[in-house]
């Protein structure tokens, strides 16, 4: 049983690139979500998803997009890199929003230089 | 602004022996509460959770403790194993907007064989 699959585990970026991080689930949680971490700082939301073709910001959702086509995958695209944006990004989800816990992917090292 | 602290970067303690990690928060709309923890190149996994109209929730070697008035909670691990060792973090949200957990810095655990 997979869980959440994220890919890449690691990239460098130079200022300016855009890339996608890919987020998968494999369990049919409606709900999705893209955490950043940054160093000696607790995960930050970035974007959520509570179904296919719904998305809402988080709370550091600058620099970034995605998209909810289907309800196994959620990309998190960076169009601009910018060294702001250098952390580790988790992909999650969650049956339920409300009061239920979280299944989180193995993480993205994002370096932009 | 931090809504969910823990000062604590970091605890060592001898295998066998009681950990305590502690949790503080500011929001008094959080009234759920969750532990993650996190091996190093691995996303967080659920721990254990409790919700504001409780005061204790245990399962096995761990028990989760809230005090609403102080606005803190602890995670106690007896006995400790060495196995746990890694970092621990504490995530709150308030039900009524739901929509995000708020996550505290984390607490590196080192248990001492």
């Amino acid at each position: 049983n997979a869980g959440v699959t994220q890919t890449p585990k690691f990239r460098i970026l130079k200022i300016g690139q855009s890339m996608t991080l890919q987020c998968a689930q494999d369990m049919n949680h409606n709900y999705m979500y893209w955490y950043r971490q940054d160093p000696g700082m607790g995960l930050k939301l970035i974007y959520y998803s509570v179904g296919a073709g719904i998305t809402d910001k988080g709370e550091v959702p600058n620099g970034y997009n995605v998209s909810r086509s289907t309800t196994e995958d959620f990309p998190l695209r960076l169009e601009l890199a910018a060294p702001s944006q250098t952390s580790v990004y988790f992909c999650a989800s969650s049956y339920e929003r409300l009061n239920e816990k979280l299944f989180f992917g193995s993480g993205t090292q994002l370096s932009v230089l | 602004d931090q809504q969910v602290k823990q000062n604590s970067p970091s605890l060592s303690v001898q295998e066998g022996r009681i950990s305590i990690l502690n949790c503080d928060y500011t929001n008094s709309m959080f009234d759920y509460f969750l532990w993650y923890k996190k091996y190093p190149a691995e996303g967080p996994t659920f721990l254990i959770s409790i919700s504001s109209i409780k005061d204790k929730n245990e399962d096995g070697r761990f028990t989760v403790f809230l005090n609403k008035s102080a606005k803190h909670l602890s995670l106690h691990i007896v006995p400790s194993q060495p196995g746990d060792s890694a970092v621990y973090f504490c995530a709150a949200t308030a039900s009524n907007t739901g929509n995000q957990f708020y996550f505290g810095t984390g607490t590196s655990l080192t248990v001492i064989p």
